[in-house]
């Protein structure tokens, strides 16, 4: 089992739509959860980051984190043909510092 | 933030030849990480380059397929050895970013797309 789940998509939405984006994942020990964004032939981008559980928002842009049922999401709000991107979720412990990253959604908005 | 310049962005090579990647930042950064991602697979961490000493590498990489040089707090480069076509794939650097109190990852390069043939 992978420590790191994410449904790879593609998730293609019209303009405008509520997008959720999930990873579950296996390793109780981590605490500090990220989100990056990956734009064709690009690096990644780090787009929201949460320590611990609970929600952030920034913008159009929610992070959840349910630590109990090691479960996190990303919620854009109103989106836009230029969220069109792959979106990884990224995790850590403390102890490794090490970053496990979800394989990736390749996310389409349609105009 | 740190603006990350790597090079090449993409590079055909042939079996049994080695690719070295460069990786500049703009600004001085303790560590330094080389990424490997494959197609439909986690980006995964090749190793941890920090100026001064040996790079460290994780578990299923290993020095001699990639070596990697840090000889200054700006610069950084990783070369894939021996390249076989399991090696085509894109590779990517990336720094710290300490604006969260704590080391995450969140500058990455644009990433050098290899294809080995």
């Amino acid at each position: 089992q992978k420590e790191v789940e994410q449904d790879p998509g593609p998730l293609s939405v019209p303009e405008g739509a509520i997008v959720s984006l999930n990873c579950t994942y296996s390793n109780s020990a981590f605490q500090y959860f990220m989100w990056y964004r990956q734009y064709s032939r690009k690096g990644p981008e780090l787009l929201m980051y949460t320590y611990s559980s609970g929600n952030k928002e920034d913008g159009r842009f929610t992070a959840q984190v349910d630590k109990s049922s090691k479960y996190i999401s990303l919620f854009i709000r109103d989106s836009q043909p230029s969220d069109s991107a792959t979106y990884l979720c990224a995790m850590s412990e403390r102890a490794t510092n090490k970053l496990i990253f979800g394989t990736g959604t390749l996310l389409a908005v349609q105009p | 933030s740190a603006v990350i310049s790597q090079k090449p962005s993409r590079d055909i090579c042939q079996r049994g030849t080695s690719l070295t990647i460069q990786c500049q930042v703009d600004s001085q950064v303790t560590m330094m990480f080389w990424y490997r991602q494959q197609p439909g697979q986690s980006l995964t961490l090749i190793a941890t380059a920090n100026q001064g000493s040996e790079a460290t590498y994780e578990s299923g990489f290993v020095i001699d397929k990639f070596p990697i040089s840090r000889p200054n707090l700006t610069f950084s480069t990783l070369t894939v050895s021996n390249m076989s076509p399991e090696d085509s794939s894109i590779y990517l650097c990336s720094v710290e970013d300490l604006r969260f109190g704590y080391d995450t990852e969140a500058f990455f390069g644009q990433g050098t797309r290899l294809t080995v043939v």
